[in-house]
Formats: C-alpha cells, sequence, structure tokens
C-alpha cells in the first residue's frame, strides 16, 4: 500500500507566479488536511478536505490560497501570485474514514521557495 | 481560542539520558496523538491516546493521559541517537473535530 504522494518535492517559483501543490492520500483514505511548517517552527493547519467539499479551512489564508480534492484525482493545493513569505514546506496528511480524529499519515512535503 | 501548548521547545540531553515533553490542553480532549519528525523529514504518527488514565508504552518511550484528559507527556528513558527529531502532540478537541497541533519539542543530544 502506497504511502501519501506529493510532488513536486521541491518548488522554486519567482515572486508573483503561481504554485501547484499536489497530494495523493493513501489507498482508502478519504481525508485529506494541508500544513504549513515555516523552519524551525511547527506545522500550522491550512485545510481539511473530504472527496468534493473543503469541510474546515479555517488555517487558510483568505487571499490567493485555494483547495481542492476532486472526485478524481489529487487533491490540489494552489497558491496565486506566490511572495517570499510563502516560502515554507507544505505537508499533506491523509486518515481513513469513518471517523474524523483517527491517526494522521503524512507524505513528504512539498518545499517551496519564492525567490 | 482552543490551545495545545507544548513544552519545553528545545531540550538538549547528553545520549543516554532521559528526555520528557508535556502538553497542555485549555479545554478536555477527546484524544491525544504523537508524532516524531525527524530533521528534514516529515511527522510520523507514533501513538493514540483516548482514555482518561491512559499509559501506553512503546520499548523505551512512555506515553500518559491525564485523569481529566486535559494533559498528556511523552517520557523517552535513555536517548539514543535516533531518538532525535521534533515530538509533537496533536489532542482531538471535544467540542469538535478539529485536531489541534502543540509546537513540538525538539530533542537534542550534545555531542
Amino acid at each position: 500500500n502506497a504511502g501519501v504522494m506529493q510532488n513536486p518535492r521541491h518548488l522554486v517559483r519567482r515572486r508573483g507566479q503561481e504554485a501547484r501543490l499536489r497530494c495523493s492520500p493513501m489507498k482508502g483514505h478519504s481525508h485529506v488536511y494541508w500544513y504549513r511548517q515555516l523552519p524551525e517552527e511547527g506545522l500550522k493547519f491550512m485545510v481539511y478536505l473530504q472527496k468534493e467539499n473543503i469541510i474546515d479551512e479555517s488555517g487558510m489564508p483568505k487571499e490567493r490560497f485555494s483547495a481542492e480534492f476532486p472526485k478524481e484525482g489529487p487533491s490540489i493545493l494552489r497558491i496565486q501570485q506566490v511572495v517570499r513569505g510563502d516560502s515554507a514546506a507544505y505537508f499533506c496528511a491523509s486518515s481513513p474514514p469513518p471517523d474524523y480524529g483517527g491517526e494522521q499519515y503524512f507524505g513528504p512535503g512539498t518545499r517551496l521557495t519564492v525567490t | 481560542g482552543q490551545q495545545v501548548m507544548q513544552i519545553p521547545q528545545y531540550q538538549h540531553v547528553q545520549e543516554g539520558e532521559d528526555f520528557t515533553t508535556y502538553c497542555n490542553s485549555s479545554t478536555t480532549l477527546s484524544n491525544i496523538q504523537w508524532y516524531k519528525q525527524r530533521p528534514g523529514g516529515h511527522p510520523v504518527f507514533l501513538i493514540q491516546l483516548v482514555k482518561s488514565g491512559e499509559v501506553k508504552k512503546q520499548k523505551r518511550l512512555t506515553f500518559q493521559f491525564g485523569e481529566a484528559k486535559k494533559n498528556s507527556s511523552l517520557h523517552i528513558t535513555a536517548t539514543q541517537t535516533t531518538d532525535v527529531g521534533t515530538y509533537f502532540c496533536a489532542g482531538l478537541m471535544d467540542s469538535n473535530y478539529q485536531l489541534i497541533w502543540g509546537a513540538g519539542t525538539k530533542l537534542i543530544i550534545k555531542p
């Protein structure tokens, strides 16, 4: 059973460009979470999604950031018009149904660098 | 807002010494989970505690959940270099479905 997959592993963008981060959850998992982690800091929750639904986006900035988890395909975290402060590691995690609150399985992360 | 406070932020130990990290919540938790993140790596699930007063062991690691289900601790006996990393707790709030993460405790082995 393949683990949570994220790509790309490293992404470099110039200020003003768009960044698209992809996450494929573990097989059978229908819950996806996105986190941001700055160097030497903890995990900051961004958004929680189930298939075709955003359940909780309270941790996501209101502007420039969006997330989706379509019926088919990976979950996407999209950052428009990136700024230097967006440079961070972005981790995706998944957990199995039916109950939220179980353990989360993390992907290897995408390290975003904005130049 | 709801918070899970985790202390200390860093702990420097000699190899062979013990290590402890503590988490405290302002509200009652449904469960608490512990994760380990190695330097440059991603968080890896270690354990979940659900019952009041629960104690679980994994080799040299001992996890406790307080009687009031508001606090938890992770204790490592006789640390080894493989224990290096940051340990995070994450508590599931009783009142909603949100998992609240502690800031992590970084375990550093002194050379």
